[in-house]
């Protein structure tokens, strides 16, 4: 059940753009991204809770395609900050307390 | 900006010894999380906790392992006898619950490295 993140890792020089992808083989109810920094926790980047829906904030955005079963995220114009593990973490249905299956992580790396 | 805090931040102990780990969320939340994340791979769900109880657990979150909310603000996830596979960065999350559509991500803390000798 745990999605599959692809690609497994990119490496970008600073103001290129990335796209990571997030699949399901479960119909998803939402799809959480976080970024974690070599030794440090998780840090929320955001949340889509339907089909279609899109979001972004800065230069980071994401979609859900409820159809496909998969979310994308997008970072344009990337800066050296951007650099940790991605991880996309689902739930299959919104279950009070229930948790996030995470993926395997996608480790980005922003070169100067 | 509102943290969860978590001690303590390493944590050495030998094998079948126990540990309790301790985690303070952030005090409008009403859900609280273990998870773990054995070095270089992914993070991997433990339980969660809402009403003082166990709403989920996964299959690694076996006999040994326990979580307490003692006093209304502490979260601890004890491990009684502890095994060497249980070396791993455990992290306590938080969130709240959002039935409007709303960013109710879950806030980490920044891990108890644990390791199992």
């Amino acid at each position: 059940q745990q999605p599959v993140q692809s690609p497994q890792a990119v490496i970008l020089r600073e103001g290129e753009d990335a796209v990571i992808n997030c699949s399901s083989s479960k119909a998803l109810y939402s799809v959480h991204w976080y970024r974690q920094k070599h030794g440090e926790a998780p840090i929320f980047l955001m949340i889509l809770l339907k089909g279609g829906e899109q979001k972004g904030h800065d230069k980071i955005s994401a979609s859900f395609n409820e159809k496909k079963q998969q979310s994308s995220l997008y970072l344009t114009a990337s800066q050296l900050s951007y650099s940790g593990t991605y991880f996309c973490g689902t739930e299959y249905v919104r279950n009070q307390g229930g948790k996030l299956i995470f993926g395997q992580g996608t480790e980005l790396s922003v070169k100067p | 900006e509102p943290e969860v805090t978590q001690t303590p931040s390493h944590q050495v102990t030998q094998m079948g010894q126990e540990v309790i780990l301790r985690c303070v969320p952030i005090s409008n939340h009403l859900y609280f999380y273990w998870y773990r994340q054995i070095l270089g791979q992914k993070v991997e769900f433990l339980v969660s906790f809402y009403n003082n109880e166990i709403s989920e657990k996964s299959e690694i979150f076996d006999d040994q392992f326990s979580v307490e909310r003692p006093d209304g603000s502490n979260f601890t996830l004890k491990i009684r006898s502890t095994k060497l596979e249980d070396s791993a960065m455990y992290f306590c999350a938080s969130s709240e619950f959002e039935q409007v559509k709303g960013d109710y991500g879950y806030t980490f803390g920044s891990g108890t490295r644990l390791t199992v000798v």
